[in-house]
């Protein structure tokens, strides 16, 4: 286990809806990184949370939104929900930008 | 639980033979490189990791291998376990962008007894 724990662990959608997904860090990170992992691919970076600023993204549309906070758990929101939003979405914590990034198991959304 | 890489390359391996998942990359400015293995309902587990100024490293039971030249990544798991059937993960890291790990399409390996 990577001590990085994510919620919910399922959850389902309707297209244009808006979802909130939680991170919790490991103790110690100060960075966390969202991932999506579509079925059958690799996981494409959405964005990174340094400290509470965002400090690097992906190519993903502004309707994909986090936040980090002052004990480094974060969320990732994503608003008017489409069909191909449907997803598995991770977490990875690290002590830095530079350090070795730790996931967490990881938060399926269906949208319909 | 999750199914995760349904149409991903498979290799298949006899339990105690030795595997080798290759990995090809595509941005010369990547300086760090890490395989990562996922299980079915799981998030990415770090395996082993390796930067740019290194040709080789090992670790227990895994050692990954890097050609700048020809941009090739490959992880050797020796004696290979049932418990390593997974999907197994490439990812880079370029100097410019400390935050992004771009991954690979991933490789389904499957140990046999």
């Amino acid at each position: 286990e990577t001590g990085v724990t994510q919620s919910p662990t399922h959850l389902i959608k309707t297209r244009g809806q808006q979802v909130t997904l939680r991170c919790s860090s490991q103790s110690g990170h100060n960075t966390v990184s969202w991932y999506q992992q579509a079925l059958g691919q690799g996981p494409q970076f959405i964005f990174q949370y340094y400290r509470e600023e965002e400090n690097g993204r992906g190519n993903f549309p502004p309707r994909f939104s986090g936040l980090q906070f002052p004990n480094y758990s974060s969320e990732l929101n994503v608003n008017a929900l489409e069909l191909d939003d449907s997803a598995l979405y991770l977490c990875a914590s690290s002590l830095d930008g530079w350090h070795e990034q730790y996931f967490g198991p990881g938060t399926r959304l269906t949208v319909t | 639980g999750e199914s995760v890489g349904l149409h991903l390359p498979t290799l298949s391996v006899q339990e105690g033979d030795n595997s080798i998942i290759n990995c090809a990359y595509s941005n010369s400015a990547s300086d760090y490189f890490i395989w990562y293995k996922q299980e079915s309902g799981k998030g990415p587990q770090f395996i082993i990791d390796i930067r740019s100024n290194m040709d080789k490293r090992q670790g227990q039971r895994v050692t990954v291998l890097l050609n700048k030249t020809v941009k090739h990544l490959s992880l050797q798991i020796a004696a290979t376990q049932p418990g390593d059937s997974a999907v197994y993960f490439c990812a880079e890291r370029d100097t410019g962008t400390a935050s992004k790990l771009t991954f690979g399409t991933g490789t389904r390996l499957q140990v046999t007894l």
